[in-house]
């Protein structure tokens, strides 16, 4: 059964820890995206990566880091650094054959910092 | 990067009822994608459009184009309680060439 993959569903953290979020997909897709959902605010690109040992910072990177080490696999790392981390969490991967890229989206991860 | 403003930002509606959410850009876009995430769920890829003027249908959903490729449209007929969900459109016009979405239609229907 193909598709992504997040875990957990619910993650609870204290403030001032850092937390890895887990992404997988077995689509063999080239591109991997993390994204950060709020209500009201739709879906702000945290960073993305389009080839393994590379990615690029999206539109609000402050405070997250990345590991594109498998082509498989794209965690996301939410550091103390990050202001307000409670948020819905989405990963997407894509083809990646250009700007007509279809995204598939996992079922994301919901993170609460208490 | 480009920007696409989505209106309205939700939507009440009666089942049986239409219902249209619109995507501007104040700049050409190259295409428009439109994704449905039903509550609770995930954002799910519903159509990509890439030509000028182009009109897609599935089923009771409507897509078009406009154009001069600066809006996009989704119209749904007759609306029925499964239509519930957050409708987002995206076009791929980030400063890096990524996929930049709307803020997304809620749109809910009462029985």
């Amino acid at each position: 059964d193909g598709g992504i993959t997040q875990s957990p569903k619910y993650l609870f953290r204290k403030e001032g820890q850092n937390v890895t979020l887990s992404c997988e997909q077995n689509l063999n897709h080239d591109a991997m995206y993390w994204y950060r959902q709020d209500p009201g605010q739709g879906l702000r690109l945290i960073y993305y990566s389009q080839i393994v040992n590379d990615f690029q910072k999206g539109d609000i990177a402050e405070g997250y880091s990345v590991s594109r080490e498998k082509k498989e696999s794209f965690p996301l790392t939410v550091t103390s650094a990050q202001k307000n981390p409670t948020a819905f969490y989405l990963c997407a991967s894509s083809i990646y054959t250009g700007r007509t890229d279809t995204q598939y989206f996992g079922p994301g991860t919901r993170l609460t910092v208490l | 990067g480009q920007q696409v403003m989505q209106i309205p930002q939700y939507q009440h509606v009666q089942e049986g009822e239409d219902f249209t959410t619109y995507c501007n850009s104040s700049t050409t876009l190259s295409n428009i994608q439109w994704y449905k995430q039903r509550p609770g769920g995930h954002p799910v890829f519903l159509i990509q459009l890439v030509k000028s003027g182009e009109v897609k249908k599935q089923k009771r959903l409507t897509f078009q184009f406009g154009e001069a490729k600066k809006n996009s449209s989704l119209h749904i007929t007759a609306t029925q309680t499964t239509d519930v969900g957050t409708y987002f459109c995206g076009n791929y016009g980030g400063s890096q060439g990524n996929l930049i979405f709307g803020k997304g239609t809620k749109l809910s229907v009462k029985p």
